[in-house]
């Protein structure tokens, strides 16, 4: 299957700064990636969807100036959590598909951000 | 939205044993697709099944897209099955690939 990549796969921050999360698409061209969010114990929850060169579109009661998202190449895309809090920490995953190949979307490795 | 029901929530099973996860899904769905989420956190994508019937080794899965439902069967089950396995769909109309969870069984096997 295709590959995903996403980095960092950990990363600790203090509550106000920032953190950005990379996705990339190693061997296809991925026309949308995806962004979800996993609590401790739960299911995956879309954030938001993003198209190459396009503004995201945000899931219902996803902030979009704390969350930013930008998908500038058609192998790339990052989130940025702006002025993390605590209640921020949380395991994100990218996804990615191409309108190019009837494929299924792949995931990256997950992110897991802890805010201190 | 779509909504995305697994059963049951937890599974427990002994080396050797059979099992049957369940998901039902209340709209049309043009893609759904079965995951496997390891203890690190990634998702392994098991099967893209959005109608019929595939069997890898010791995994299958048979979606009846007009019953809404899809089955992954595991036989001769390891200790390394366990984990807990999404379920996934895309519903019908919506961007492609954009994928509802359901809430995941999560699967113990013991040696």
């Amino acid at each position: 299957g295709a590959v995903v990549s996403q980095h960092p796969s950990r990363v600790i921050c203090k509550s106000g700064t920032s953190v950005k999360i990379e996705c990339r698409s190693l061997d296809f061209q991925a026309t949308t990636m995806f962004w979800y969010r996993q609590f401790p114990k739960q299911s995956l929850m879309l954030m938001a969807t993003s198209n190459e060169g396009s503004k995201a579109t945000y899931e219902q009661g996803v902030e979009k100036d704390k969350f930013l998202i930008n998908h500038a190449s058609l192998t790339l895309s990052t989130l940025t959590v702006t002025s993390a809090h605590p209640e921020d920490s949380s395991f994100y995953i990218c996804s990615a598909t191409s309108s190019y190949e009837n494929t299924e979307a792949f995931f990256g490795q997950g992110t897991r951000l802890t805010v201190v | 939205g779509i909504q995305v029901e697994q059963s049951p929530p937890d599974l427990i099973l002994q080396e050797g044993a059979n099992s049957t996860l369940r998901c039902n899904f209340s709209d049309s769905v043009n893609n759904l697709q079965w995951f496997h989420q390891n203890p690190w956190g990634q998702l392994i994508n098991l099967f893209y099944i959005p109608s019929g019937t595939k069997q890898n080794g010791r995994l299958s899965a048979t979606t009846v897209a007009t019953e809404r439902y899809s089955l992954l069967y595991i036989s001769s089950s390891q200790t390394t099955d366990s984990g807990v396995y999404f379920c996934a769909v895309e519903r019908l109309g919506t961007s492609y690939g954009k994928l509802t969870f359901g809430q995941g069984t999560i699967l113990t096997v013991h040696p």
